[in-house]
């Protein structure tokens, strides 16, 4: 069975400050687990995607996320928040080729 | 590239009328997909199809069914909408579960049920 847990509904950051978006799943398998962007009244657009390649993986816009086994995470942060972040966040995980997602996290980055 | 062509994009509909969103990817891909969209609920998996010929429920089946007509096309039909039915729809296909494995979606149905 598979589940995915976002931790955070919202989360708000200054301009240029760093950004922490968590997500926590579990899986039967060996998931896939992706990071998809939804901007307000757009489709969705996957940031980043981890397949056991690498623990760390680097997206586009300046995210990554870390994959850790042993907490079963996989967060995603970038350095410094722009404005054009703003949008609603999904933690995905891969099971079986069926993807579940996550309820969402909203950012908001204030001036 | 047309990718994942969804239709209507929006649509308005009394309580007990029918309808199907049509969905056709040119990818060649075997797994295609339909969501429900709901605020604070992320996208919730309705149905799934592996391959032509096939199809397996999701998260919330109830009140749809799925036709997996060739390998292009995925339609969902609502036999008797209803007010909780109101959402937005993304069709979604993948290819097959490796390196390449990610999810492409259509532009989204917004449904309204009154």
């Amino acid at each position: 069975a598979q589940s995915v847990t976002q931790l955070d509904s919202h989360v708000s950051v200054s301009e240029g400050t760093p950004v922490l978006l968590r997500c926590n799943y579990s899986s039967s398998y060996s998931p896939s687990l992706f990071w998809y962007v939804q901007h307000p009244n757009k489709g969705l657009q996957l940031l980043l995607k981890y397949t056991s390649a690498a623990t760390l993986v680097k997206g586009i816009n300046g995210f990554e996320a870390e994959f850790k086994k042993s907490e079963t995470s996989f967060h995603l942060t970038k350095p410094s928040a722009h404005m054009s972040d703003a949008a609603e966040y999904f933690c995905v995980v891969s099971e079986v080729n069926k993807f579940y997602f996550g309820s969402g996290t909203k950012l908001n980055v204030k001036p | 590239n047309a990718g994942v062509t969804q239709t209507p994009k929006f649509q308005v509909l009394k309580t007990g009328q029918s309808m199907t969103l049509q969905c056709a990817q040119d990818m060649n891909h075997n797994s295609m997909y339909w969501y429900r969209q709901d605020p604070g609920m992320g996208l919730r998996l309705i149905y799934y199809s592996a391959s032509e010929g096939t199809t397996d429920k999701g998260e919330v089946p109830n009140g749809y069914n799925v036709s997996r007509l060739n390998k292009r096309e995925f339609s969902l039909r609502l036999e008797s909408a209803a007010p909780s039915q109101t959402s937005v729809y993304f069709c979604a296909s993948s290819r097959n579960r490796g390196e390449n494995e990610k999810l492409f979606f259509g532009s989204g149905t917004q449904l309204s049920v009154l």
